[in-house]
């Protein structure tokens, strides 16, 4: 199956401070998702970003699906912001009923 | 709407018992899936259901069942639980025909000793 890896394992930034996660994935994908997982152990969808850029507030994300990668940009952080930040995808061209697969997450602690 | 609910929110089982755990979502959303994310790790599908009727197995099925006979209701039973099934179970739901995002639970934390 498709290997999802994320970088850096954990991240701790002042706030205030602009960091940049990133999900490296060995095959091509249908869908790609990103999600916070707040210390509280919701898991909140940020983006669903197959392939191009989104922004949301101070919060953006970049997809390149020929190049394999997806990059997750965080500005201007704050405490809130802390927590687990997962990628997700969906293997092939479709037809795989949607089904995510999970990298293991880049831990990030914003400290005030 | 209140979203992708589940229930309980924690559970301690002894070896070998079996229980139930709910999941109910109110958006209409044909796709439900459910996964389990033990610690320091991502999460990983156990069962996934298209439709009412429809169930198919994940990453991860072994000790585990499913049925979905309503849109709304995926429950997910253990069998026999072990200690290997400790872990923290999330339910999640999705109508691709409308957006290919994921909505999740709140989760349920399940101790297994």
């Amino acid at each position: 199956g498709i290997q999802v890896e994320q970088s850096p394992p954990d991240l701790i930034l002042q706030e205030g401070a602009n960091s940049t996660l990133r999900c490296n994935f060995s095959d091509s994908v249908n869908n790609l998702q990103w999600f916070h997982q707040n210390p509280w152990g919701q898991l909140i969808n940020l983006f669903y970003i197959p392939s191009g850029t989104k922004q949301n507030g101070r919060l953006s994300a970049t997809t390149v699906a020929t190049e394999r990668y997806s990059l997750l940009y965080i500005s201007s952080s704050q405490t809130t912001d802390s927590g687990v930040y997962f990628c997700a995808v969906e293997e092939g061209s479709g037809g795989s009923n949607y089904k995510l697969t999970f990298g293991k997450g880049t831990l990030l602690t914003v400290n005030p | 709407n209140a979203g992708v609910t589940q229930t309980p929110k924690f559970r301690i089982l002894k070896i070998g018992q079996s229980m139930t755990l709910q999941c109910t979502q109110d958006m209409n959303h044909n796709y439900m899936y459910w996964y389990r994310q033990d610690p320091g790790m991502g999460l990983k599908l156990i069962y996934y259901s298209v439709g009412a009727g429809i169930t198919d197995k994940g990453e991860v099925p072994n000790g585990y069942n499913v049925s979905r006979s309503t849109t709304e209701d995926f429950p997910l039973r253990l069998e026999l639980a072990a200690p290997s099934q400790t872990s923290v179970y999330f339910c999640a739901s999705s109508r691709p025909a409308v957006s290919y995002e994921q909505y999740f639970g709140p989760g349920t934390r399940l101790t297994v000793t």
